[in-house]
């Protein structure tokens, strides 16, 4: 079975500029989130998505955006890059949303971002 | 202060020795502790998931959970290494959805 699927695999982008990575969860999985892992730290939650509706956001500003598509797929979109933007975006999949039960998530490959 | 704290390390053992890898945690409704492994320009994998305190042991890994002492361990039993990576302590409350609190990880290297 295939896993998480992200892309791109890498991205350079300017100062600015708009971002849109893309993810596609394991078959069946109806929960999709993102996070964003800056070099020497662990993932940041930024948004969880259960079909098709916003779940849960985390401490991000406004500049970041999600939405989640029919086939559960889900998109990650970043206005105005920063260069402090620049990190390995991670999507996890997941069976159900995770309220009190023990949900386990899978993680993708990640996309990772470069702005210069 | 972090909600979760782990000291990135670098721990470098020999191969066959016993790695314990810790972290503590100041939110005292966090219920699920979690364990990912993560390669280099890799995405996480998850090792171990514990609900609420006690032990867990797959294989040579052991997760122990501590609430009164807010503390969580990972014991590696004969390392190799492959298990060489970065390993990042995880968990959530009951309620918060997919809202995963991530240490920083610790890097581990197993030398041959």
């Amino acid at each position: 079975d295939a896993g998480v699927t992200q892309s791109p695999t890498h991205l350079i982008k300017t100062r600015g500029q708009h971002v849109t990575l893309r993810c596609s969860p394991i078959s069946g999985h109806k929960s999709v989130s993102w996070y964003q892992q800056v070099l020497g730290q662990g993932p940041q939650f930024i948004f969880q998505y259960y079909e098709k509706e916003e779940r849960g956001r985390g401490n991000f500003p406004d500049r970041f955006s999600a939405r989640q598509f029919p086939n559960y797929s889900s998109e990650l979109n970043v206005n105005a890059l920063l260069l402090g933007d620049s990190a390995l975006y991670l999507c996890a999949s997941s069976l159900l949303t995770g309220d009190g039960v023990a949900d386990t998530q899978y993680f993708g490959p990640g996309t990772r971002l470069t702005v210069l | 202060q972090k909600e979760v704290e782990q000291d990135p390390g670098p721990l470098s053992v020999p191969e066959g020795a016993i790695v314990s890898l810790n972290c503590t945690y100041s939110n005292s409704a966090f219920q699920y502790f979690m364990w990912y492994r993560q390669y280099s320009r890799k995405g996480p994998e998850l090792l171990m998931y514990t609900y609420s305190s006690g032990n867990k042991e797959d294989g040579r890994f052991t997760a122990q959970v501590d609430k009164s002492s807010k503390y969580i361990s990972l014991f590696i039993r004969d390392s190799q290494p492959s298990d060489s990576a970065t390993y990042l302590c995880a968990m959530r409350t009951y309620s918060s959805a997919s809202k995963i609190i991530f240490g920083s990880g610790t890097r581990l290297s197993i030398r041959p």
